[in-house]
């Protein structure tokens, strides 16, 4: 079946370590992006790529990092420096972006929790 | 800048009652769109429709209904005759018709139906 995976669904690290949370599509889908969920605030963008080897920053990237070196995945990695890291984190994709809207597809998420 | 509001936080109804979940927004640009998710217990959300800002029409998809009022900046949706499967966080979202990267969610409405 077609769709998004997220692995793990639950993380725990220690506050100073750095994590990476796995994100792939096998919807053949160009844009992908990354949000975070936290209770009573809904969505916020933390970074996209609508290519492959391209990505820009979203509304909340200060303290996360991310690499599209495949068309399938798109890896959130959440440094040291992410000040409030544990949060829902959900990976989205769509066909296509720029000046034409296509839904976003979302995958189960990764709960992190930071100690 | 962009901006949803869900005023309803939490929704609890009976089973087979009528419920009414609202959006309003606020936006700058002349054409935008406005959508709907559904995010179940399990975490991912479920896209259910997108309304470009120029089409108006009210439109229903089974016992779901969605009310697109642009003199009001509101974007309705209605369950009639609500079941248990419809307990779910709604988010209700906004993005604009030149990328569809920076899409702006509402903070969401808790909907629980009790049987």
């Amino acid at each position: 079946d077609g769709g998004i995976t997220q692995s793990p669904k639950y993380l725990f690290r220690k506050e100073g370590q750095n994590v990476t949370l796995s994100c792939e599509q096998n919807l053949n889908h160009d844009a992908m992006y990354w949000y975070r969920q936290d209770p009573g605030q809904g969505l916020r963008l933390i970074y996209y790529s609508q290519i492959v080897n391209d990505f820009q920053k979203g509304d909340i990237a200060e303290g996360y990092s991310v690499s599209r070196e495949k068309k399938e995945s798109f890896p959130l990695t959440v440094t040291s420096a992410q000040k409030n890291p544990t949060a829902f984190y959900l990976c989205a994709s769509s066909i296509g972006s720029g000046d034409t809207y296509y839904e976003q597809y979302f995958g189960p998420g990764t709960r992190l929790t930071v100690t | 800048a962009q901006k949803v509001t869900q005023a309803q936080t939490e929704i609890s109804v009976v089973e087979k009652e009528d419920v009414t979940l609202d959006c309003v927004y606020e936006t700058r640009d002349t054409t935008y769109y406005l959508f709907w998710y559904k995010q179940p217990p399990s975490g991912e959300l479920v896209f259910l429709i997108r309304r470009n800002s120029f089409d108006e029409q009210n439109e229903i998809s089974g016992r779901y209904s969605w009310n697109f009022q642009k003199s009001t900046s509101s974007f309705n949706f209605t369950i009639t005759a609500s079941q248990v499967v419809d307990s779910a966080v709604y988010f209700c979202g906004l993005g604009s018709n030149f990328g569809n990267e920076k899409l702006t969610f509402g903070t969401g409405t808790r909907l629980t139906i009790i049987p």
